[in-house]
């Protein structure tokens, strides 16, 4: 069975203060690895995909890398507005109709 | 802009009530899914379909039904026999092409009176 862990569930830092998020996850055959990022009472806004060990993506504060085992979401300089729940999820090659397994989240806060 | 419209924001069931979310996309996406979130969970997948006419039962099929007569639309019915029915619904999109990211509305807020 696919799964996906996260850790810290909560995390809180000083603006400026950087760190990181990790995923976890078994999968048959890993066909993509997801990011999100969820503000209270939104949708999911898609971050990154990352599809193979090595493989790293980056967007303004954010960078995903990838292991064949976790992912790592590095928060570099964080401000206020990073402050938000964090989503991975995984789609496996071997699963029907490109599903997700989602992990529960980490909640980050980032105070001035 | 292309996206997701999901509504109502909010809606109250009755008990015994059935009651159906709406999901619309104009992205051009073959599939569409339907996901439950409670606090501290993760998204859990309802029902989900990869083309018209077709769809399958997700981890949590139970007391909710779906169709999907159009491509831009695929309605959650959650019924009388959903037990335990709050909760944050999520509708998402994406193309069948293997690895490709989900897209999500805004979500209906489903509550018991």
């Amino acid at each position: 069975e696919d799964q996906v862990t996260q850790s810290p569930e909560a995390l809180r830092l000083q603006e400026g203060e950087s760190s990181s998020l990790n995923c976890s996850y078994t999968v048959s055959g890993l066909r993509g690895l997801f990011w999100y990022r969820q503000d209270p009472g939104k949708g999911p806004e898609f971050l990154f995909t990352l599809y193979s060990a090595g493989e790293e993506k980056e967007k303004e504060r954010l960078k995903a890398t990838l292991t064949k085992k976790e992912s790592f979401l590095h928060i570099t300089a964080p401000k206020p507005e990073d402050s938000a729940t964090y989503l991975c999820a995984v789609q496996s090659a071997k699963e029907y109709g490109n599903k997700l397994v989602f992990g529960a989240g980490t909640i980050l806060r980032v105070k001035s | 802009d292309g996206g997701i419209t999901q509504s109502p924001k909010y809606l109250f069931r009755k008990e015994g009530q059935n009651v159906t979310l709406s999901c619309e996309q104009n992205l051009n996406h073959d599939a569409m899914y339907w996901y439950r979130q409670d606090p501290g969970q993760g998204l859990r997948l309802i029902y989900y379909s990869q083309i018209v006419n077709d769809f399958q039962k997700g981890d949590i099929a139970e007391g909710y039904s779906v169709s999907r007569e159009k491509k831009e639309s695929f309605p959650l019915t959650v019924t009388s026999a959903q037990k335990n029915p709050t909760a944050f619904y999520l509708c998402a999109s994406n193309s069948r092409s293997a690895g490709q990211p989900q897209h999500f509305g805004d979500g209906t807020r489903l509550s018991i009176l």
